[in-house]
């Protein structure tokens, strides 16, 4: 089984909103990633995380805020989100980090 | 540094007939290529992937990729195309060597849309 299953599928928050997206793994995988992915573009590395540990940091906002609480699990905090921001964001694991990612449905975001 | 290219935007066929998708990269170093199928709306999909041993990869739905590593080409084919397999394709490559800054991070292409009519 290769799913990685992501909530909510959208969101629709104004740029003064706090949200989360979530995203969960079974597979025990121990690499997780995030990727913002806009319309017929490839996806764009946000961040990865390797045993629960933050391991690469592109340079994104602190408006996006990254937490993996456990090994299963990673969420992507949003706090005052600009218009440009609205994207399909993509979350994807793999066994270890370097190995095959499989990706998550995306949520879609849209800042209003 | 690591880069991939696919110099379609977008692929045409008819329903049976073969498609072809190509796709060419630049490593510093031994590649691992990837191929991933997205369609509307959804995540992506991992097809195949290229690691080591035999340049013909075989991956799901029918797909299957050549490795060449002296034109560094990973083509994506399928014999006979369905409407199905409309969607949008990406390639995707990762340097094997550790002491790169790229290691762990795939490099995408820009994609390819790829239709297919009845």
């Amino acid at each position: 089984d290769t799913e990685v299953t992501q909530t909510p599928k959208h969101l629709v928050m104004g740029m003064t909103n706090k949200k989360s997206l979530k995203c969960e793994q079974h597979m025990g995988h121990r690499a997780m990633y995030w990727y913002k992915q806009k319309a017929k573009k490839p996806p764009e590395l946000m961040f990865v995380y390797s045993y629960e540990k933050l391991s690469i940091n592109e340079s994104v906002p602190s408006r996006f805020s990254p937490e993996c609480p456990n090994s299963s699990l990673l969420n992507l905090h949003l706090h005052a989100l600009q218009p440009e921001d609205s994207a399909l964001y993509l979350c994807a694991s793999s066994q270890v980090l370097a190995n095959t990612q499989y990706f998550g449905p995306g949520t879609r975001l849209t800042v209003l | 540094a690591q880069s991939v290219a696919q110099p379609e935007d977008q692929v045409n066929v008819a329903e049976g007939n073969p498609l072809t998708v190509k796709c060419t990269y630049s490593v510093s170093g031994n590649p691992y290529l990837f191929w991933y199928v997205q369609y509307p709306n959804r995540g992506l999909q991992f097809l195949l992937k290229y690691i080591t041993g035999d340049n013909l990869v075989k991956g799901s739905y029918g797909f299957e990729a050549e490795f060449n590593k002296s034109q560094t080409s990973f083509h994506l084919k399928k014999p006979s195309a369905l409407v199905s397999d409309s969607a949008l394709y990406f390639c995707a490559v990762r340097d094997r060597a550790r002491t790169t800054d790229s290691w762990g991070k795939l490099q995408f292409g820009a994609g390819t849309q790829v239709v297919v009519t009845p």
